[in-house]
């Protein structure tokens, strides 16, 4: 089992939908989780984090965690076409004590 | 801040050749890392540094690959010999500590390594 994995995609939704983005991880001493998102051609960049079950809001993001299931999610509200990219789940590993990262979900949204 | 500079954008190389990959870390960041992107396996980290101090390289693929942080504002990776396979994007990152606290990662823009 890889250590976080996620579905590659293309999830496509139309404009002003919500879009919901999901991660599974494997080591269950994980702490820390990540939101990244990258551009075609460009470098990642961090949108989200989250320590703590629950849910974190930040604008029209929304990063849901849940520590028993094993599973993040970062949901979009009133997605724009230029929330089109990719977007990586990342956490840092109990056991491996670094940032490790999902292969990333590409994001369409639809005009 | 100009952020974290990479050089050269991009690498067009023949097989068995050396390839050097430069990075300067944003001023003040004391942990460095070097990650590998592609297709297949998304973003590997190779080697991080804390301090200029290398503290894992386990995601470093074999011994053809080196990295070296000689002092906090330079870093760089090197293949030798290159092959096919080493064909990536390769970003180096820089955070204020690494750990489970999380800091934030800032990343540079990459370079493209192509070897044929």
């Amino acid at each position: 089992q890889k250590e976080v994995e996620q579905n590659s995609g293309p999830l496509s939704v139309p404009e002003g939908a919500i879009a919901s983005l999901n991660c599974t991880y494997s080591d269950r001493g994980s702490q820390s989780f990540f939101w990244y998102r990258q551009y075609s051609g460009k470098s990642p960049e961090l949108i989200m984090s989250i320590y703590s079950n629950g849910d974190k809001e930040d604008g029209r993001f929304t990063a849901q965690l849940n520590k028993a299931s094993q599973y993040v999610s970062l949901l979009i509200r009133d997605s724009q076409p230029s929330d089109s990219a990719t977007y990586l789940c990342a956490l840092y590993g109990g056991a491996t004590n670094k940032l490790i990262f999902g292969t990333g979900t590409l994001l369409a949204v639809q005009p | 801040d100009a952020g974290v500079i990479q050089s050269p954008r991009h690498e067009v190389t023949e097989m068995g050749q050396e390839v050097t990959l430069r990075c300067k870390p944003i001023s003040g960041h004391n942990s460095l890392f070097w990650y590998r992107q592609t297709m297949m396996r998304g973003l590997e980290l190779l080697i991080y540094f804390n301090n200029n101090v290398p503290i894992d390289d386990s995601g470093m693929p074999e011994d053809r690959f080196s990295a070296k942080m000689p002092n906090a504002s330079f870093s760089t990776l090197k293949i030798q010999p290159s092959e096919p396979r080493d064909s990536a994007v390769y970003f180096c990152a820089s955070s204020k500590y690494a750990g489970p606290a999380g800091e934030k990662l800032f990343f540079g823009s990459g370079t493209q390594l192509s070897v044929l």
